[in-house]
């Protein structure tokens, strides 16, 4: 079964520090997602990117935060200058196509901020 | 805002016996997802269903789509321990984004 890879799966940062999550989605799927889930909270959405650009941000999605496929099979979130509040689970997800279809989700990058 | 709020928060059932947890919002969405979420991994796809008054079944599990498609429910028949897990709704807006708007969660405990 085809799966969505993260790296890594728990990063400890500084406050104020840069950090990058990295994905792999599913070779043939198309669109790709980053979600986050604090502790005990809903999963919410932050960015879609499509066709090598995003196609929708959160307002979570401010311009601390970009998103990046350098190759052909890697997707990263980087998150400029961290804050406490970005402490959260951080999803990585990709779908085949649009409308319709369902994610593959991976197993999450644990995030905390101290 | 949009939100997608699922009932009962928690459920707590012996095994053999059956359950129905709802979705509910007042957003029409294109397609509505259930997914499953084991504790720090991510949310497993179940099923997706697209059309209004759509039923999908996965083995003891019935999905339904509201003719509306503002709701959702599952329906699982004589639950096991293994069915034990967080189960989330998603709408999904449909467009080039599929974004997906998640609920709740339900929290359920099949006990033995």
């Amino acid at each position: 079964e085809p799966e969505v890879t993260q790296t890594p799966s728990h990063q400890v940062t500084q406050m104020g520090q840069e950090v990058i999550l990295r994905c792999v989605p599913i070779s043939n799927h198309l669109y790709f997602y980053w979600y986050r889930q604090i502790l005990g909270q809903k999963v919410e959405f932050l960015v879609s990117f499509y066709n090598n650009e995003i196609s929708e941000k959160s307002e979570i999605f401010d311009d601390q935060f970009s998103v990046e496929r350098p190759d052909g099979s890697n997707f990263t979130l980087k998150i400029r200058s961290t804050k406490l509040e970005d402490s959260a689970m951080y999803f990585c997800a990709s779908s085949v196509k649009g409308r319709g279809y369902g994610y593959t989700f991976g197993s999450g990058t644990r995030l905390t901020v101290v | 805002t949009q939100l997608l709020e699922q009932s009962p928060q928690f459920l707590s059932i012996q095994e053999g016996e059956n359950l129905t947890v709802y979705c509910n919002s007042s957003s029409v969405f294109s397609s509505l997802q259930w997914y499953r979420q084991e504790p720090g991994e991510g949310p497993v796809l179940l099923v997706t269903v697209v059309t209004g008054g759509e039923v999908k079944k996965l083995k003891r599990l019935t999905f339904q789509f509201g003719d509306a498609r503002k709701d959702s429910s599952l329906h699982i028949t004589a639950a096991q321990p293994g069915d034990t897990g967080l189960y989330l709704c998603a709408g999904g807006y449909g467009g080039a984004t599929n974004k997906l708007i998640f609920g709740t969660g339900t929290l359920l405990a099949v006990q033995p």
